[in-house]
Formats: C-alpha cells, sequence, structure tokens
C-alpha cells in the first residue's frame, strides 16, 4: 500500500533562517506531488506540483521553492524565511495528472517568530 | 476566477441531532466537486468525490449530494467521533493535470 511521509511535524525557526522541508512517497512510482499550505481559518492553497523529477510548476509567486531529486521525494525550501510564511504545510500525491484524488501526509506546523 | 466557499464556518450539534453543510462554487467547466475530512493537526483525508449534478454517495453517516451550483454534506444522526473540519474542493484544468481549489472549510463539533 501507499504512504506518505513528511517531517518534521513541528518547526519553529527565527525570521531570516534557511527552510527544508521533505516528504517522500511509498509504493508507487511517478506519483504527481504537491505541496500546499494552510493558514487558519482559510482554504488550501497549492504552492507547487511536479508530474516528474525536475519539474516544478508554482502556483503562487513567494518566498519558497520547490525541488525533486528523485522520484518520490519533495522539498520545500527557503533562503531566508519571512513571518508570513507561517502556516500549515501539507505534501500531497496522486495517481496521475487527470486523476485529482489526493492523499495527504501529516503535514508540518511552521511557526516563524 | 474559481471560487469556493462554504458555510456554515462552524457547526455544534448535540450527538444525533442530522444536519447539512454547503458548499458553493463558481468553476469554469467543473471536473469533479471533493469531500475531505480534517483532523486538527492532521493532514486532510478523503471522503467523496461528485462528478455530475443529481449524483450522490454515501459513507457511514455522510450523504453527499452535488447540484449544478452547490454541494451539500448531509450528516445524519451524528456521533462525537464525527467532530473535525470538513473540506470542499473543486478541480479545476491547469497546465498540467488538475487543480484543486479549496474552501475554507466548516469546523463540526458533535457533542455527546
Amino acid at each position: 500500500s501507499q504512504t506518505i511521509h513528511q517531517w518534521p511535524a513541528t518547526l519553529v525557526q527565527p525570521v531570516g533562517s534557511p527552510l527544508s522541508l521533505e516528504c517522500t512517497v511509498e509504493g508507487t512510482s511517478n506519483p504527481n506531488l504537491y505541496w500546499y499550505r494552510q493558514a487558519a481559518g482559510r482554504g488550501l492553497q497549492l504552492l507547487f506540483y511536479s508530474v516528474g523529477i525536475g519539474q516544478i510548476s508554482s502556483e503562487v509567486p513567494q518566498n519558497l521553492s520547490a525541488s525533486r531529486p528523485q522520484d518520490r521525494q519533495f522539498i520545500l525550501s527557503s533562503k531566508k524565511l519571512l513571518l508570513s510564511d507561517s502556516g500549515f504545510y501539507l505534501c500531497a500525491w496522486s495517481t496521475s495528472a487527470t486523476n485529482e484524488k489526493l492523499f495527504f501526509g501529516s503535514g508540518t506546523q511552521l511557526s516563524v517568530l | 476566477e474559481d471560487q469556493v466557499t462554504q458555510s456554515p464556518e462552524a457547526l455544534r450539534l448535540q450527538e444525533g441531532e442530522s444536519s447539512s453543510l454547503n458548499c458553493s462554487y463558481t468553476v469554469s467547466g467543473l471536473r469533479g466537486l471533493f469531500w475531505y475530512r480534517q483532523d486538527p493537526g492532521k493532514g486532510p483525508e478523503f471522503l467523496f468525490t461528485l462528478y455530475s449534478a443529481g449524483e450522490e454517495k454515501e459513507k457511514e453517516r455522510l450523504k453527499a449530494t452535488l447540484t449544478k451550483k452547490e454541494s451539500f454534506l448531509h450528516i445524519t444522526a451524528p456521533k462525537p467521533e464525527d467532530s473535525a473540519t470538513y473540506l470542499c474542493a473543486v478541480a479545476r484544468i491547469m497546465e498540467y493535470g488538475n487543480k484543486l481549489v479549496f474552501g475554507a472549510g466548516t469546523i463540526l463539533r458533535v457533542k455527546s
């Protein structure tokens, strides 16, 4: 069966520090991968998605970047965090580009102080 | 612009008190409407997908219905374990495949 791992679960970082969140999927090959951010009281906002190794599409211009170094690994990064980067970050995968059914990781609660 | 609005923002029910959550949407070319359940501090869990007006799907005490402009999630005789945030999303076409646009969710609390 397929599983998705996301870590860390919580993270507290000072403003201006770098960020690296990692997500891996097991039990499937060539998944579509997604990074979402969820702010309190707001819907999930799509940040990045990838349909293959090295292919990244950005939905919202921001202080973040994403990379996919391996088929089942998706990384969210920042060189210098801003206060506005605080939120609940979710990684998700789907089986193909046209299959909208997403499977989510357990999320990372990021607090930038 | 695609938009998804969920109401109410929060709902408190007594155990056994049935009710409905609403999801209204505007999207060019609906490719599916999704319902997810999210427990505090966790990722959303898939519940249903509806593709055409008139379609209905059921799972235990939950039933989702779809019209041309909105979807309802009916909760029959809820139990405390049904307490969660329920998210609605619509799929639209993007450069690679489809994208889900989420509503802000309805926070449901069921008291025993």
